[in-house]
């Protein structure tokens, strides 16, 4: 079975960089697109990125200047990193699986609340 | 930015009731349509993908529909189970996602 969890602390400062990792189990990690995604306050959902087994990424447009992905195979691990955040960014944070690059989402994380606040 | 929206935001109905939610992109992006639902306190759960392919598990009184812009998802007789949020996501160009229909108790 397929289990995918988030880890990353909770609260971030302003101005600061938000970080968080997902862990795959169940499955090898290659073969598929690992993607973050979060839902706002008002229950919106954004797509973040998605990120390879061999470190293709890709951004969302409105985002792409303050994320960056990064992956490691050994561990089943991808992560995400967030910088400048504001209290904008404070969301649940979800991972998630796709099998192509552009793609519906199967598998999801349990999500993880991370708020910006001082 | 391919932009989506959902009509309506919130739907009252009961069980039995045959449930109708759309979904429009502001441009074409047929076939890449999927629907998801959510439940307080979890993560969304892949419905459809591909406008109209069920997902392995998902009951078959749930169907997908729609072509170009304007897509449907229908739950044929409704179930104590499937009150909840209902989102859909383009994956044409990058990925978004419809504010959500709210389906609750009437």
């Amino acid at each position: 079975q397929v289990h995918l969890q988030e880890s990353g602390p909770g609260l971030v400062k302003p101005s600061e960089t938000l970080s968080l990792t997902c862990t795959v189990s169940g499955v090898s990690i290659s073969g598929f697109y690992w993607n973050w995604i979060r839902q706002l306050p008002g229950k919106r959902l954004e797509w973040i990125a998605f990120i390879s087994d061999n470190g293709n990424a890709r951004y969302s447009p409105s985002l792409r200047s303050r994320v960056t992905t990064s992956v490691d195979t050994s561990k089943g691990q991808f992560s995400l990193r967030l910088g400048s955040v504001t209290a904008a960014d404070t969301a649940v944070y979800y991972c998630a699986r796709g099998y192509y690059t552009n793609d519906a989402f199967d598998v999801w994380g349990q999500g993880t609340l991370v708020a910006v606040s001082s | 930015d391919i932009q989506m929206t959902q009509s309506p935001s919130t739907l009252s109905a009961s069980v039995g009731d045959r449930v109708t939610i759309t979904c429009r992109a502001s441009q074409s992006i047929h076939p890449w349509l999927a629907w998801y639902q959510q439940k307080p306190g979890k993560a969304p759960k892949l419905l459809i993908y591909k406008t109209s392919t069920l997902e392995t598990g998902v009951p078959s009184r749930f169907s997908g529909s729609g072509s170009g812009t304007e897509f449907t998802l229908t739950i044929s007789s409704l179930q104590p189970d499937d009150f909840a949020t209902y989102f859909c996501q383009q994956y044409n160009s990058f990925s978004t996602f419809g504010p959500g229909t709210n389906v609750e108790i009437k």
